[in-house]
């Protein structure tokens, strides 16, 4: 098994540009997440899916735009990217509720 | 509104010492907790994952603990090696809808040959 692959690694975007940040697990988890981690304010949700067709708003949602439409894949969309929005980003899956957590690699974004 | 502390911050210790690392939650209503490792620019990795229910986890010379009423975790670690060198952080669920976890800041932890 992959687990959990994130894709791209690196990205550079100018403010106002959009991206699609991909994200996909073969572990066939229902639940998958996504977080930022910023320094000095740890890791933070973004928005998270308890299964297909279900997402819903974590504590960092403003500028940031998901679906699910499979088991496997969870993309975050950012629509117009702000120097705020540097971070790195990680997605992470899991079984169900409180299963262990499984993260992906990250991606690592900068928006000049 | 949970918030999840962790003290201290970074610890260097010698090869060989047995280290507690202390995490501290505000809300002492949660669902589980978690401690994942982090390595320099790499992903989380999960270590232990403790129930409410539960009292302690132990996973090889790791072992975690919970006490719910005080709001405090503690990880143990046993005879620390160099390759234990890395980023420790907590993070609690308080609902079992989606596993969303509020996450400690770490501590930067660094064991000397």
């Amino acid at each position: 098994n992959a687990g959990v692959t994130q894709t791209p690694k690196f990205q550079v975007l100018k403010t106002g540009q959009s991206m699609t940040l991909q994200c996909a697990q073969d572990m066939n988890h229902e639940y998958m997440s996504w977080y930022r981690q910023d320094p000095g304010m740890g890791l933070r949700l973004i928005h998270y899916s308890v299964g297909a067709g279900i997402t819903d708003q974590g504590e960092v949602p403003n500028g940031y735009n998901v679906s699910r439409s499979t088991t496997e894949d969870f993309p975050l969309r950012l629509l117009s990217a702000a120097p705020s929005q540097t971070s790195v980003y990680f997605c992470a899956s899991s079984l169900g509720p409180g299963a262990n957590l499984f993260f992906g690699p990250g991606t690592r974004l900068t928006v000049l | 509104k949970q918030e999840v502390t962790q003290i201290p911050a970074a610890l260097s210790v010698p090869e060989g010492e047995n280290l507690v690392l202390n995490c501290s939650f505000t809300d002492s209503a949660i669902y589980n907790l978690q401690w994942f490792r982090q390595d320099p620019g790499k992903g989380l990795t999960s270590l232990l994952l403790i129930q409410s229910s539960q009292r302690e986890q132990t996973s090889g010379r790791l072992n975690a603990s919970l006490d719910k009423s005080s709001g405090r975790s503690t990880l143990y670690i046993a005879a620390s090696q160099p390759g234990d060198s890395a980023t420790y952080l907590c993070a609690v669920s308080n609902n079992n809808a989606g596993n969303m976890l509020t996450f400690g800041g770490g501590t930067r932890l660094m064991v000397k040959p």
